[in-house]
Parts: C-alpha cells; structure tokens; sequence
C-alpha cells in the first residue's frame, strides 16, 4: 500500500507570496493533520480534517489555512508569506480522525526568501 | 496547558548499548501516547499505547506507558548505528491534537 504523498518536496518563495501544499493519504485513511516543523520549535501542529471538515486546529494565525476533498486528499495554504514561515511542513494520515495511529508523508521544505 | 517533555535532550552511546527514552506529560484527559523515529525524513510511527495497552514491543524495541507517573520510557536493547535518530513522544489528549515533545537525539557510536 502506498505510503502519503505530498507536493511539493521543496519550494522557494519570497516574502507576500502565497503557497499550497498538497498531501495524499493513504489509501483508506479519511483523516489528515498538517503540522509545522522548525529547529527552534520542533513539531507543531496546524489543523486536522476528517471528512471535509476542520476537526481540530492549532495556534497558527489565520493566513495558514486548509481543506479537504471528498478522496481526502487536502491542501494547506499560507497566504502573505513572511520569513519565519521557513520550515518542513509534514501530513499525516490516518484510519479516522480519533484516536488511531498516525503515519507521516515525506513533508515539503518551504524556504522564504 | 498541555505540555510533553522528552529527556534526556541528546545522547551518545556506543553500539550494543541498551538505551532508555523518557517522556513525560501534564495533559488534562489523556488519550494516547505515541512513539516516533525521525531520521534525515519524516517521522516513521513506532508504538501508540492507550489505557488499554500500556506496553508494546517489537524486536528490540520496547514502551511501557505508566499512567500514575504521567510517563513512558522508550527502551532499544542491542543498539546499532542505524537506530541513530531523533525520537518524538506525541501525546493526543482530550481535543484529539498531538502534542509533540522536542524529541531525544540518539547516536550510536561504532
């Protein structure tokens, strides 16, 4: 069974752009989280949909957003990019949104120049 | 607040060595507590224990979850230079989030 997918693995932007990231779960799995990984902070979470709809988020101000298709497929978007959005932005997926194990995709390493 | 916190926040140690990881919480409502490794990529899922399944082992890795102490150890019998990695505690608490601990840095040295 294949694993999660994101796209892209790397991205370059500069600062005011906007960005969407994609993520495939795997086969089966309906629920996706998106999470923030930098040095200084370590693993962050963002949101978590199930479902097409928002189930949890985290502290992350309202330019990072999400959503998910009816294949559970989702994107994430970070609109007006500043600097310090730099960082591995990892999906995980899973069988359904409580309670069960997580499996992460390979993240996409976002620079903000 | 909801708060994970791994220790030690590195270690070296020669291979053949037995290691032990700690993690520990202050979470109102705990539902599950999870084991990652993390090398050059994205965090490779290890163990999840719950209140019914407190201790989980496969090969010569190990993880008990002590639900009195609010904490669980990662054990690695035999070490080898491949388990070399970044380990991440996550733990789900009662609004479904993970809440990741920084992670212990383990190398082992040849």
């Amino acid at each position: 069974k294949a694993g999660v997918t994101q796209t892209p693995r790397y991205l370059i932007k500069t600062r005011g752009q906007q960005v969407t990231l994609s993520c495939s779960p795997i086969s089966g799995h309906r629920s996706v989280s998106w999470y923030q990984q930098t040095p200084g902070q370590g693993l962050q979470f963002l949101f978590e949909y199930f479902s097409e709809t928002q189930r949890n988020k985290g502290n992350f101000p309202g330019r990072f957003s999400g959503r998910q298709f009816s294949n559970s497929r989702s994107e994430m978007n970070v609109s007006t990019l500043e600097l310090g959005d730099s960082a591995l932005y990892l999906c995980a997926s899973s069988l359904i949104w409580q309670n069960y194990e997580q499996y992460f995709g390979p993240g996409t390493r976002l620079t903000v120049t | 607040e909801d708060k994970v916190v791994q220790s030690p926040l590195s270690l070296v140690v020669h291979e053949g060595d037995t290691v032990t990881l700690n993690c520990s919480y202050e979470v109102t409502n705990f539902r599950s507590l999870l084991w990652y490794k993390q090398e050059k990529k994205a965090p490779t899922f290890l163990f999840m224990l719950t209140s019914s399944g407190i201790e989980k082992k496969s090969g010569r890795l190990s993880s008990i979850l002590d639900k009195k102490e609010l904490s669980s150890i990662l054990n690695i019998t035999a070490t080898q230079t491949g388990d070399s990695a970044i380990y991440l505690c996550a733990v789900r608490f009662g609004n479904e989030k993970l809440t990741f601990g920084t992670g212990t840095r383990l190398t082992i040295i040849p």
